[in-house]
Parts: structure tokens; sequence; C-alpha cells
């Protein structure tokens, strides 16, 4: 089993849809939460960094943590078509621990 | 702009051929990465440097090396590529090494082995 499992789409939505992108994971002792962003051809960017439980929001994006069901969730709204690319999410323990990514969902807006 | 450059972005070598990849960057950052990207996988951290500390990944082949001459340049050296070694490798740095600093990644070099 991976530690971080990430479904890898595509998921293809109109735009202005709401967009709901998700993760689970094993590791019970992962602390910091991100998500970023990868073009295609290009390397990935983060958007979205969360400590612990709860709920952090960056204009059009919402990052969600649910430790208690290790379950992570970025949502995006309004959807655009810039907003195609491929979400990673990652995780660490904290302290100086490597980031623990996951594969990947790819995700199209349509115009 | 600050930034993080890699080149080649495409390269091809042949099967046990030394290859050897580059990643420079103007941020001045101490942390270096390199990871290894295989199509529609996670990223896999290969090594990274903090100043001139190198650390090793404990799953990383031996076919990997790696070289930071200066804050600047960091080079990954793959001493006989074979076909599984076909991915995307990804530099990215940072300003200290853990999760409380954003990484910065380079768009990567893309190997191909024939």
């Amino acid at each position: 089993q991976k530690e971080v499992e990430q479904d890898p789409g595509p998921l293809s939505v109109p735009e202005g849809a709401i967009v709901s992108l998700n993760c689970t994971y094993s590791n019970s002792a992962f602390q910091y939460f991100m998500w970023y962003r990868q073009y295609s051809r290009k390397g990935p960017e983060l958007l979205m960094y969360t400590y612990s439980s709860g709920n952090k929001e960056d204009g059009r994006f919402t990052a969600q943590v649910d430790k208690s069901s290790k379950y992570i969730s970025l949502f995006i709204r309004d959807s655009q078509p810039s907003d195609s690319a491929t979400y990673l999410c990652a995780m660490s323990e904290g302290g100086r621990r490597a980031l623990t990514f996951g594969s990947g969902t790819r995700l199209q807006v349509q115009p | 702009d600050a930034m993080v450059i890699q080149n080649p972005r495409y390269q091809v070598t042949q099967f046990g051929k030394p290859v050897t990849l580059s990643c420079s960057q103007t941020l001045n950052h101490n942390v270096m990465y390199w990871y290894q990207q295989k199509s529609s996988q996670a990223p896999k951290l290969l090594f990274h440097y903090y100043d001139k500390d190198f650390n090793n990944e404990a799953d990383t082949p031996d076919n990997f090396q790696s070289r930071r001459p200066n804050t600047s340049f960091c080079f990954l050296d793959i001493r006989s590529p074979g076909l599984g070694d076909a991915a995307m490798y990804l530099c990215a740095t940072s300003p200290e090494f853990g999760i409380y600093y954003e990484q910065y990644f380079g768009p990567g070099t893309r190997l191909t082995v024939t």
C-alpha cells in the first residue's frame, strides 16, 4: 500500500464548476499537508500549505485536512481553463523530513 | 527573475552511456534537491544537499551520483543509464531543509534512454 493515494483522473469539468481533489494517507505522523500544481512540461509549484487539521482558504482555493480520517481535499471554486493541470498532494511528518508526494490528479477544465 | 534552471530540457542517451543533468539557481538557497518523476507517478526524492552536505535517500541506486561545486549549481550524474531510468528529473531548492520552507522547482529534464 502506498503511503499517499491519489486518484489519477483525468477529471474533466466545465468552466465555472466546483472541483474537489482528494488524497488519502496511511501515516498518522503526517502533520504538514501541501498541494502543488504542475502544468504540462513544468515543475510543480506550491498552491496551499496546511498544518494539522482544519481549513485554509486562498482566493478560489480551499484546502481541508481531516486527520481523523487521514483524508485531505483541495476545492477549486469557479474553475477556469487555466486551472487545467496535474495537482499533487504532498505531506510530511515535520522537522527535517522529506515530503511524500501523491502521484497527482490530472484536471481538465473545459471552456 | 530569481529562478531554478535545468539544462537540457530534453536529453536522449544510450543504454549504459553516462549522462549528466545540470541545475542552477539564482535564489541563493542553501538546499538543493533532485527528484525522479516517472509518468503518472509521484516525484521521488533521490538526494539533497544542505550547503555542501550530501544526503542520499536510502533507496537511491548507486548508479545515481551528484555534485554541488558551489551554491548555485548542482549536477546529477547517471553512470550507466538503464531503460528504467527514463523519467523526468526535477531539481528543486529551498532556503532550509524541511517542510517549513517552500520548495521551488525547475522545469525538469526529460531523459530518454534508447
